[in-house]
């Protein structure tokens, strides 16, 4: 099925690891996003890539890195990973300015 | 800055009977997207319904119904005849031109 596809959907890294989430859409998109998700706080936008070639800081972008690598995909480093860091990340497309998200499935991340 | 309001961090509704939840949303802006995202304990954030601020007609779609108030700002979601299935976490989420800003959600349980 079309769609964001994200990996891994799971992952415990220790405190000063580093790692790459990876995030595919196969919809021809322009847009594309990261978020994470914690408990009473939403979705914080962490980086997104408005088109090709763009990147762009979202709320809460310390502690990350992000590349566009081409059209379909947009990946999300933690350099150094830090207990802050557990959460449940997103990764979203969209084609433009009318619609919605589509999301893909989440990555639960947890820095012991 | 835009903000997304959701007052009710949990809500309750009988098998069969009706739901509101509310949203509130602050913005300069004249033109933008609502929308109500349904995330149930797979994870996976789900569209709902969506709103075009220009429309005045509320948006539809089967048993899910908004009430869009733009002078108050507000955005409320109704769904009709609850099923089980609507269990979830919902949430308002409001799109300008770059960026979505979400609230923090509404945690719905429905009761057989």
């Amino acid at each position: 099925n079309a769609g964001v596809t994200q990996t891994p959907k799971f992952q415990v890294l220790k405190t000063g690891q580093s790692m790459t989430l990876q995030c595919a859409q196969d919809m021809n998109h322009n847009s594309m996003y990261w978020y994470r998700q914690d408990p009473g706080m939403g979705l914080r936008l962490i980086y997104y890539s408005a088109s090709e070639g763009t990147t762009d800081k979202g709320e809460v972008p310390n502690g990350y890195n992000v590349s566009r690598l081409n059209k379909r995909e947009f990946s999300l480093r933690l350099e150094s990973a830090a207990p802050s860091q557990t959460s449940v990340y997103f990764c979203a497309s969209t084609p433009g300015r009318a619609p919605g998200y589509t999301f893909g499935s989440g990555t639960r991340l947890t820095v012991v | 800055a835009q903000t997304v309001t959701q007052s009710q961090p949990e809500m309750s509704v009988q098998e069969a009977e009706t739901v509101t939840l509310s949203c509130t949303y602050d913005t300069s802006e004249s033109d933008y997207y609502l929308f109500w995202y349904k995330q149930p304990p797979s994870r996976q954030m789900i569209l709902v319904i969506r709103q075009e601020a220009y429309k005045q007609q509320n948006a539809t779609e089967n048993r899910f119904s908004v009430n869009f108030q733009k002078a108050a700002k507000s955005f409320s979601l109704k769904i009709s005849d609850s099923q089980l299935g609507d269990a979830a976490m919902y949430f308002c989420a409001y799109r300008s031109a770059a960026q979505f800003y979400f609230g923090t959600g509404t945690s719905l349980t429905v009761i057989p």
